[in-house]
């Protein structure tokens, strides 16, 4: 099973609202990834996590804040975000070869 | 991590091989090439990897040159289920293989 699953599918917010991304995977993978996509341009990352403990922070605004409970789950919390951050958010998973699963996404509105 | 070079776009008729190119000339001896695809509103698919043999699994082969100073994704039998945009993306053991940067890609069209 290499599925990385992720909630909502959809997401609507207000700028002054705050909410939380969800991401799961069931590999045994230690390794968990944030990306961000915006319409016809390619996946950017944001975070990754090693081992439950975050290793690389791509500059993100600290109005997005993740967090990995532990090696199953990863979530990304929202609050005071702005109409730019419209987008479609993805997880991924790292497996043994440094592959990595993808989620199907969060599309995410700001309004 | 070397940049990598992808057509912006390629056709391909249904049922035929479908050979998406990648240009990595800057490609050093311990960055591996790594190719995914993504179908429209869905997340990134992985799809095979190599360092300077070729590769195939039950998705596709990877051809990389002697040189590897360039690589060849081979899809044997295109469907209309393949259309998508393909990135060929060069990691680095020096970012510990963590990070992974997306080009623009190429986009395939499958035609009946």
């Amino acid at each position: 099973d290499t599925e990385v699953t992720q909630t909502p599918k959809h997401l609507v917010m207000g700028m002054t609202n705050k909410k939380s991304l969800k991401c799961e995977q069931h590999m045994g993978h230690r390794a968990m990834y944030w990306y961000k996509q915006k319409a016809k341009k390619p996946p950017e990352l944001m975070f990754v996590y090693s081992y439950e403990k975050l290793s690389i922070n791509e500059s993100v605004p600290s109005r997005f804040s993740p967090e990995c409970p532990n090696s199953s789950l990863l979530n990304l919390h929202l609050h005071a975000l702005q109409p730019e951050d419209s987008a479609l958010y993805l997880c991924a998973s790292r497996g043994s070869s440094y592959e990595q699963y993808f989620g199907p996404g969060t599309r995410l509105t700001v309004t | 991590d070397a940049k990598t070079t992808q057509p912006p776009s390629m056709d391909c008729a249904e049922g035929r091989a479908a050979n998406l190119p990648c240009n990595h000339s800057t490609i050093s001896g311990n960055e591996y090439v790594y190719w995914y695809r993504q179908i429209h509103s869905q997340g990134p698919q992985y799809i095979i990897h190599g360092l300077k043999n070729n590769e195939t699994n039950e998705m596709a082969s990877l051809i990389i040159t002697e040189d590897r100073k360039s690589s060849t994704l081979i899809l044997p039998h295109a469907t209309l289920r393949d259309t998508a945009v393909y990135y060929c993306i060069v990691r680095s053991l020096n970012t510990g293989f963590q990070k992974l940067v997306f080009g623009t890609g190429t986009r395939l069209l499958v035609s009946p």
